[in-house]
């Protein structure tokens, strides 16, 4: 079964408007959370990541929330622009060398 | 450019067919994955290796085997192709660490449908 559960499956947002997305895990000992951004027939590129040290990490538009009691994480996209139309996975790992993705979210931002 | 390549881009297989998908990175980079990707399902591990002439099993490993004889290049093979072995296969190397990132790069895919 999936380590990392992801929702929603996807999402519909207008410009200028927030995307949330949820993950949850259960491995306690996940260690590394980072979220990646796939446009479509490309690979998944890394956009953002936290360790469970820190409770949020901001990059522009984009802020990973950590709750580390309820062992969730949350992807916020502010301002959202049609550019950011893309599918985009959680992902958790313990010591640094295997991913454990979610299934995906896809993001549909309407102009 | 440095990066993650894969070939072929895409392939059609008959059952039972076998092939061989290469990766090639040009980064140094010591850990490389194969991943598959199937929709709703997200992206599952399916062998790695930490280095060269080392290899590992994945989440989903059966039907599948790997071969890391030289750093840069990571080779995934099917012996004997099946249906459920059609997917999306990614191909990707990890670098070290920029500050609390680790830099994943990930190859374009390869498109494999088995009929």
């Amino acid at each position: 079964q999936q380590q990392v559960k992801q929702s929603p499956q996807s999402l519909i947002v207008q410009k200028g408007g927030i995307s949330i997305i949820n993950c949850a895990y259960e491995n306690t000992a996940f260690d590394y959370f980072p979220w990646y951004q796939q446009f479509p027939g490309k690979g998944p590129a890394l956009l953002i990541a936290i360790r469970p040290d820190v409770s949020e990490k901001k990059e522009g538009r984009f802020t990973i929330s950590f709750n580390k009691s309820a062992k969730q994480f949350s992807l916020h996209i502010m301002d959202s622009q049609p550019g950011d139309s893309a599918t985009y996975f959680c992902a958790a790992s313990k010591n640094d060398y295997k991913l454990s993705f979610g299934a995906g979210t896809t993001v549909t931002v309407r102009a | 450019n440095a990066g993650v390549t894969q070939t072929p881009k895409f392939r059609v297989l008959k059952t039972g067919q076998s092939m061989t998908l290469l990766c090639a990175q040009d980064m140094n980079h010591e850990y490389m994955y194969w991943y598959r990707q199937d929709p709703g399902m997200g992206l599952r591990l399916i062998h790695y290796s930490v280095g060269e002439g080392t290899t590992a099993k994945g989440e989903v490993p059966d039907g599948y085997n790997v071969s890391r004889l030289k750093k840069q290049n990571f080779l995934l093979g099917l012996e004997s192709a099946a249906p459920s072995q059609t997917s999306v296969y990614f191909c990707a190397s990890r670098g070290p660490p920029q500050g609390p990132s680790y830099g994943y790069t990930f190859g374009s895919g390869t498109r494999l449908t088995v009929v």
